[in-house]
């Protein structure tokens, strides 16, 4: 089954926010292989933080990821305007299958 | 330079068959497992099918298994997915992606195709 997101977070510039990804005991909770992914309208998603809080090499400090039992998080410090755009995070979930939330709108007010 | 382009979408009739590709480029193919990831017109992102670096395991979403087949090639640097019996609810831009894990599966795709469409209708 698909991850529990937000279908919608906003925030000011400046502020912080935080975007919740409730899965089950099989996958988020199983797995420290939790994923986030940025995208903007009509582009390729972007990977933001992987392995529950890793960031690929480029991706700002401001992106931060953290898990408690089956809920994994993704918390941006710093809103930009540029920030605004869809949220993803996936998990893998055994045997070879990944599974994807269904999104957050994230508007910057 | 890293990229991965696909290619092979259209429109099809349902219940007909369609063959995607991705040709990699700028990293060592072999060393790591891919996906196929598709997305319908204002919708969420939708896992389709994995496969480890050699093919040695293969992982499908409940809504394509025993129709859609991934398959890659190492030797050709590319990853295909073969769609049979497509169904309306199929239609999507698909995209490959690699996986950052190595060979085997993760949940973390750090470069991703263009996308090709596929549109399944009568």
């Amino acid at each position: 089954s698909a991850l529990t997101q937000p279908a919608s977070v906003s925030g000011s510039p400046g502020q912080s926010i935080t975007v919740s990804c409730t899965g089950a005991s099989s996958d988020v909770g199983s797995y420290s292989l939790v994923s986030w992914y940025q995208q903007h309208p009509d582009k390729a998603p972007k990977l933001i933080i992987y392995d529950v809080s890793k960031r690929p090499s480029g991706v700002s400090n401001r992106f931060s990821g953290s898990k408690s039992g089956n809920t994994a998080s993704l918390t941006i410090s710093g809103l930009q305007a540029d920030d605004e755009a869809d949220y993803y995070c996936s998990s893998y979930a055994g045997n070879y299958i990944v599974v994807f939330g269904a999104g957050t709108k994230l508007t910057v007010l | 330079e890293v990229q991965l382009v696909n290619s092979g979408g259209g429109l099809v009739q349902p219940g007909r068959s369609l063959r995607l590709s991705c040709a990699a480029s700028g990293f060592t193919f072999d060393d790591y497992a891919m996906h196929w990831v598709r997305q319908a017109a204002g919708k969420g992102l939708e896992w389709v099918s994995s496969i480890t670096w050699n093919s040695g395991n293969i992982g499908y979403a409940d809504s394509v298994k025993g129709r859609f087949t991934i398959s890659r090639d190492n030797a050709k640097n590319s990853l295909y997915l073969q769609m049979n019996s497509l169904r309306v609810e199929d239609t999507a831009l698909y995209y490959c992606a690699k996986d950052n894990g190595g060979g085997g599966v993760t949940s973390a795709f750090d470069i991703w195709g263009q996308g090709t469409m596929v549109t399944v209708s009568s």
